[in-house]
């Protein structure tokens, strides 16, 4: 069951440019947005979450923008630099589950 | 990931071989999470313990899968007999466990499975 999709699959972007990372959900309960940055060898780490009362979430170069109605949330990353080059996950958690459900993944090179 | 370690970071098995794959929590958690990653499927969430009970095992592939949590700081997952459609790497995660942390899954490095 894919409950989290996840586009695109990979995405090649100079450095300082922008990349853009989409996710669309079905299930509406889901109450946690999180999204994971993953570094070869490594095993995936918290990079920035957001709640569905809130529209963007913004740390540092990384934001969140979440559209509740059409059940998408996005990553954006500004000023993007080669240490971005990472695959990136976004997930989806509902609080009575507990289950947290992973996109299928983006791998990102940002090209210096 | 330094609160989760798996072993063995690295197997290489025949098919039919058994495969057990092992996670230590340096602080006990009450809710610990098993996922497989691969190419074609991503992260799938295969199994999760609360409190040391299995909650939900419906991602297990098949009965050749089998996970046990005996304490809080311990927890395996077991393939038997292995095929090479297993191969994949295998994360445990841990939730925490208050505030905004209880929705945050530490990940171990993971344990890289090659199934010949």
């Amino acid at each position: 069951q894919q409950q989290v999709k996840q586009s695109p699959q990979s995405l090649i972007v100079q450095k300082g440019g922008i990349s853009i990372i989409n996710c669309a959900y079905e299930n509406t309960a889901f109450d946690y947005f999180p999204w994971y940055q993953q570094f070869p060898g490594k095993g995936p780490a918290l990079l920035i979450a957001i709640r569905p009362d809130v529209s963007e979430k913004k740390e540092g170069r990384f934001t969140i923008s979440f559209n509740k109605s059409a059940k998408q949330f996005s990553l954006h990353i500004m000023d993007s630099q080669p240490g971005d080059s990472a695959t990136y996950f976004c997930a989806a958690l509902s609080s009575n589950t507990g289950k947290l459900i992973f996109g299928q993944g983006t791998t990102l090179q940002v090209k210096p | 990931d330094a609160g989760v370690i798996q072993s063995p970071r690295h197997e290489v098995t025949e098919m039919g071989q058994e495969v057990t794959l092992r996670c230590k929590l340096i602080s006990g958690h009450n809710s610990l999470f098993w996922y497989r990653q691969t190419m074609m499927r991503g992260l799938e969430l295969l199994i999760y313990f609360n409190n040391n009970v299995p909650i939900d095992d419906s991602g297990m592939p098949e009965d050749r899968f089998s996970a046990k949590m005996p304490n809080a700081s311990f927890s395996t997952l077991k393939i038997q007999p292995s095929e090479p459609r297993d191969s994949a790497v295998y994360f445990c995660a841990m939730r925490g466990t208050r505030g905004s942390g209880a929705n945050v899954l530490t990940f171990g490095a993971g344990s890289r499975l090659t199934v010949l």
